[in-house]
């Protein structure tokens, strides 16, 4: 597998369902995102973890748990979802240097397109 | 609060056309300016970033321009090719955010035989 691959790559569940989205990326890099995206609404990033670390929550509600268990693998728990929150959800990766501010090029994976009944 | 916006929303052209994408931001604080293209149903395939102290950036057919202080970058697609149809994104990263990207809602682009 090269790049950031994505699995499932499409999820139907129901509001009382739990899942997961897995997210892997075969690049060598440390940082790591998950990003939403609706229709006809501009991609919002969600999550961001460097180096393992989560650093950045963007008011994402806490139906959504993010895991990065190390750098190349990051999963999105899901549970209680509301039909608004069906989407296709991208994961992506970037190298980072340590403590530095990151200019580097994010690498995205297909997506899971998730149906919340 | 940094904004994007990408017009026009939709666009059909010829083969072998020359076109323009436009993009711009109300923010002129970013370390870079990156164009997505993303096929239907599909994630995002990089296509070029530029750096904020960078004027242009190419890729075969693809010429990307930044002016950071109008707040502006244009992609520009030359010869275009029934498989350039795809949705093409632009996003930048502001100052201060580490490679937090902020993206427009794409131009829908169709290139017809």
């Amino acid at each position: 597998e090269t790049g950031v691959t994505q699995t499932p790559r499409h999820l139907v569940m129901g509001m009382t369902n739990k899942k997961s989205l897995k997210c892997e990326q075969h690049l060598g890099h440390n940082a790591m995102y998950w990003y939403k995206q609706s229709a006809k609404k501009p991609l919002e990033l969600m999550f961001v973890y460097n180096f393992k670390e989560q650093t950045e929550n963007n008011s994402v509600p806490s139906r959504f748990s993010p895991e990065c268990p190390n750098s190349s693998h990051l999963f999105l728990h899901l549970h209680t979802l509301q039909p608004e929150d069906s989407a296709l959800y991208l994961c992506a990766s970037s190298q980072l240097v340590w403590r530095t501010i990151g200019v580097y090029e994010q690498f995205f994976g297909p997506g899971t397109r998730l149906t919340v009944l | 609060k940094q904004e994007v916006t990408q017009i026009p929303a939709a666009l059909s052209v010829p083969e072998g056309e020359n076109l323009v994408l436009n993009c711009s931001f109300t923010d002129s604080a970013i370390y870079n300016l990156q164009w997505f293209r993303q096929d239907p149903g599909k994630g995002l395939t990089s296509l070029l970033l530029i750096q904020s102290s960078q004027r242009e950036q190419t890729s075969g057919r693809l010429n990307a321009s930044l002016d950071k202080s109008s707040g502006r970058s244009t992609l520009y697609i030359a010869a275009s090719q029934p498989g350039d149809s795809a949705t093409y994104l632009c996003a930048v990263v502001n100052t201060g955010t580490a490679s937090k990207l902020t993206f427009g809602t794409g131009t829908r682009l169709q290139v017809t035989l």
